[in-house]
């Protein structure tokens, strides 16, 4: 099984920071690599598909890059709205597997 | 507007059985691989189950040992998992998802205790 390990578990930062989270793969997963955000109580929502593909409608403050095995997902100018748990997940190959996750948390 | 609408969740006692549904719309379903995602009680994403666009070809966690069955009718638009041999750790909401997560749905929640 392929392990995603995503740095770090917890952030805290202040509104208007750039933050940026890794994600890294246990083998070559190529680029097939998402980024997810969830909000307390709610459904996990994609940001990014294939690395650095953003999904329609999310903001391009959002960026995701990395192939192979070391990912990012970078926030840009964080507001209130940003503050939430934050997942990546490998669908290269079965059993499909998430990072344990991380929360973003205000200063 | 892409929909994916999950039901059949509830309440159930250990070694009992569900079997979850969940109706897409707003896509062409029979063109994607779709899988069942699960979230226990303030943990992380734990994928469950997947099935390719077809139905020919199916995948589990390890973890399930044979007790859960993913299916779909693409005529329907439908995903289903049955889930047997319910136990208290099986206890989460569970979500469709396509495969690569573009699409979810609000997840159906599942609680097995005596």
């Amino acid at each position: 099984d392929i392990q995603m390990t995503q740095s770090p578990s917890s952030l805290s930062a202040s509104v208007g920071d750039r933050v940026t989270i890794t994600c890294r793969a246990s083998q070559g997963i190529s680029n097939y690599l998402a980024w997810f955000q969830q909000k307390p109580g709610k459904a996990p929502k994609s940001l990014i598909y294939a690395a650095s593909n953003l999904q329609s409608g999310v903001p391009s403050k959002f960026s995701g890059s990395g192939s192979g095995t070391d990912f990012t997902l970078t926030i840009s100018s964080l507001q209130p709205e940003d503050f939430a748990t934050y997942y990546c997940q490998q669908y290269d190959s079965y059993p499909i597997t998430f990072g344990q996750g991380t929360r973003l948390e205000i200063k | 507007e892409v929909q994916l609408l999950e039901s059949g969740g509830g309440f159930v006692q250990p070694g009992g059985s569900l079997r979850l549904s969940c109706a897409a719309s707003g896509f062409t379903f029979s063109s994607y691989a779709m899988t069942w995602v699960r979230q226990a009680p303030g943990k992380g994403l734990e994928w469950v189950s997947g099935i390719s666009s077809s139905g020919v070809s199916t995948f589990y966690a390890d973890s399930l040992k044979g007790r859960f069955t993913i299916s779909r009718d693409n005529s329907k638009n439908t995903l289903f998992l049955q889930m047997n041999s319910l136990r208290a750790e099986d206890t989460a909401i569970y979500y469709c998802t396509s495969k690569g997560g573009g699409y979810w749905g609000q997840g159906t929640l599942v609680t097995v205790s005596s």
